[in-house]
């Protein structure tokens, strides 16, 4: 079976440009969540969605937003980058309803120059 | 912040001999998860622990948590090569969550 699939694998933006991270789920999993990697940290939560509908949001700022499509795929946008949001971001899903245990996709390289 | 903390930050062990990774927290862990990275890769899950006490095991990886659920180790019995990577711990704190909040990890490297 398919793992957590992330794209692009890699990307180069410019300060201040936007940018759109993709992210589809193990077959069956509903719920999605995003976190932000810098270099030699944690990851950082950012935001959960399940079913659709936002479950929870890290202390991130506006810029950063999510949506969750019908087929359980979710999109990850950040508006107006700063040479900060430049990490590894990483996507990852379960398959929710009490059952927690993320599996994380490959994740996205973003260096923002 | 990281409200994980884990020791050490980074280990170098000969191949074939023990070793051990500690993560700790100042609050109570609703569920405690052990994750492998490759340097600069996605995280593979290796354990989840919610009981305290709980113990469990995976081909030679052993992790435990602890009966006052503030603390976890993880346990490598006769390290090889391919357990090289960086360990990451990340715990729910809110009992039920998928918001986890992860240590900094503990980078191994195994020498044959």
């Amino acid at each position: 079976d398919a793992g957590v699939t992330q794209s692009p694998t890699h990307l180069i933006k410019t300060r201040g440009q936007h940018v759109t991270l993709r992210c589809s789920p193990i077959s069956g999993h509903k719920s999605v969540s995003w976190y932000q990697q810098v270099l030699g940290q944690g990851p950082q939560f950012i935001f959960q969605y399940y079913e659709k509908e936002e479950r929870g949001r890290g202390n991130f700022p506006d810029r950063f937003s999510a949506r969750q499509f019908p087929n359980y795929s979710s999109e990850l946008n950040v508006n107006a980058l700063l040479l900060g949001d430049s990490a590894l971001y990483l996507c990852a899903s379960s398959i929710g309803q009490g059952i927690n245990t993320q599996y994380f996709g490959p994740g996205t390289r973003l260096t923002v120059l | 912040s990281q409200e994980l903390e884990q020791s050490p930050q980074s280990l170098i062990v000969q191949e074939g001999k023990n070793l051990t990774i500690n993560c700790t927290s100042s609050k109570t862990l609703y569920g405690l998860y052990w994750y492998k990275q490759k340097y600069g890769e996605g995280l593979i899950f290796l354990m989840m622990l919610q009981k305290g006490g709980e113990e469990k095991s995976h081909e030679k990886i052993t992790a435990k948590l602890d009966e006052k659920k503030q603390q976890s180790s993880l346990h490598i019995t006769a390290s090889q090569p391919s357990h090289a990577g960086i360990y990451l711990c990340g715990a729910d704190r809110e009992g039920g969550s998928e918001k986890l909040v992860f240590g900094k990890g503990t980078k191994l490297t195994v020498n044959p």
